[in-house]
């Protein structure tokens, strides 16, 4: 099946740093990526929808000066928080979608811990 | 707007026995799919099962079956015969069919599912 890959897996870093968090389509191009964030026993909240060559959209609440999302690639699309806070501390998921299946492939996560 | 609700934030059973995981969903969209994932504590999402709002047919797979009703709007998740491994946080998740933004998922709170031996 499709698969998704995310890197890094975890990462810590310092308040005030900016973190870049790749996901990858393996085997398939991905028109559509989305982002989403998990904070601890909660639910999975929907922060972007990026579009390859186009800029992302943003659901009501999220800085799109804070999280940049860049899909240059139908392969590749990043987030990078910047100027990170302790209470961006969380679990970042990524999903891609491949043609008009609306089949999406979730990578496995990246654990965020700012510091 | 789109909403799901899963009323149910934990349940607890003991292994073997029979369990259901409600969800409730909201929208105004005539074409719409419903999904159900697994979270185990590694966090990595398990995808279960798609349904699209045309297919009411319910569902079975081993010990897993799906009840789909449009008229209460609902799609509960059933496992048969629970085992310690389903012990897992479930999401049950609706997305829209079209749009720009077609495949967005909007997740219920999640039901935390122990069982115990």
């Amino acid at each position: 099946g499709a698969v998704v890959s995310q890197h890094p897996s975890r990462v810590i870093c310092k308040s005030g740093t900016s973190v870049k968090i790749e996901c990858r389509s393996l085997d398939f191009q991905a028109t559509t990526m989305f982002w989403y964030r998990q904070f601890p026993k909660q639910s999975l909240m929907l922060m972007a929808t990026s579009n390859e060559g186009s800029k992302a959209t943003y659901e009501q609440g999220v800085e799109k000066d804070k999280f940049l999302i860049n899909h240059a690639s139908l392969t590749l699309s990043t987030l990078t928080v910047t100027s990170a806070h302790p209470e961006d501390s969380s679990f970042y998921i990524c999903s891609a979608i491949g043609g008009l299946t609306y089949e999406q492939y979730f990578g496995p996560g990246t654990r965020l811990t700012v510091t | 707007a789109q909403k799901v609700t899963q009323a149910q934030t934990e349940i607890s059973v003991v292994e073997k026995e029979d369990v259901t995981l409600d969800c409730v969903y909201e929208t105004r969209d005539t074409t719409y799919y419903l999904f159900w994932y697994k979270q185990p504590p590694s966090g990595e999402l398990v995808f279960l099962i798609r349904r699209n709002s045309f297919d009411e047919q319910n569902e079975i797979s081993g010990r897993y079956s799906w009840n789909f009703q449009k008229s209460t709007s609902s799609f509960n998740f059933t496992i048969t015969a629970s085992q310690v491994v389903d012990s897992a946080v479930y999401f049950c998740a609706l997305s829209e069919a079209g749009g720009n933004q077609g495949g967005k998922l909007i997740f219920g709170q999640g039901t935390e599912l122990s069982v115990k031996p």
